[in-house]
């Protein structure tokens, strides 16, 4: 697509309530990023991908996070058992190799 | 490990006026920077970034950022603020042009009329 495209744009859970978050990247980009976004803080590292494969996922903040590319292109981020803390803008970015990142509007994720 | 400082939270300034938004990195190999914009309810921008090479870097909307290794500063200037720059910049340093990025907090500029 002609940019980086999440969904949903909001997303209200329950505590204990499991939810994926989609990301579309740009058309061609190999990686694939996650960052989380707290609010009067900068984005903070999750996980990326290039292609389907895995690259660093040390950003993620214990094991009730996940994250897949399986095809290459879309990903989704998955957050199990959600609690409060989880709340927070979730943003997904992509890249090709000799730029930086386009990033998504993000996901609001509210806890409650 | 790397990390950003960008100093001062919050910036204003008037139209016409230069900008000077600050950022300070630390990284323990030679650094990729990069400088974001964020508007109300949207994704970050890349304005521009430093990889190698001119020290000097020039981006989008008349936006620039020196690269100096000695003071380990990237910070983003513009001769003269118009309105429509009001917006979140946020610095960010990496190991290389592809992936993790270190971001800074961030920081608001208003431009007044």
């Amino acid at each position: 697509g002609a940019g980086v495209s999440q969904s949903p744009r909001y997303k209200v859970t329950k505590r204990g309530q499991d939810v994926a978050l989609r990301c579309d990247p740009i058309s061609g980009h190999v990686s694939l990023y996650w960052y989380r976004q707290a609010l009067g803080q900068g984005p903070e590292f999750l996980t990326y991908f290039n292609y389907e494969a895995q690259q660093d996922k040390s950003g993620l903040p214990n094991d009730r996070f996940s994250a897949e590319r399986p095809e290459g292109s879309i990903s989704t981020l998955t957050i199990q058992r959600t609690e409060q803390r989880d709340s927070a803008m979730y943003r997904c970015a992509s890249s090709s190799m000799n730029y930086g990142y386009t990033f998504g509007s993000g996901t609001r994720l509210t806890v409650v | 490990a790397q990390s950003v400082t960008q100093l001062g939270s919050h910036v204003s300034v008037s139209e016409g006026a230069l900008v000077l938004l600050r950022c300070n990195y630390s990284s323990s190999v030679p650094p990729y920077l990069f400088w974001y914009v964020q508007y109300p309810n949207q994704g970050l921008q890349l304005l521009l970034k430093y990889t190698t090479g001119a020290t000097l870097v020039k981006g989008i909307n008349g936006f620039e950022a020196e690269f100096k290794k000695s003071e380990t500063s990237f910070h983003l200037t513009k001769p003269s603020a118009h309105m429509s720059d009001a917006a979140e910049y946020f610095c960010a340093v990496s190991k290389s042009n592809a992936g993790k990025s270190t971001f800074g907090d961030g920081t608001t500029l208003t431009v007044k009329p």
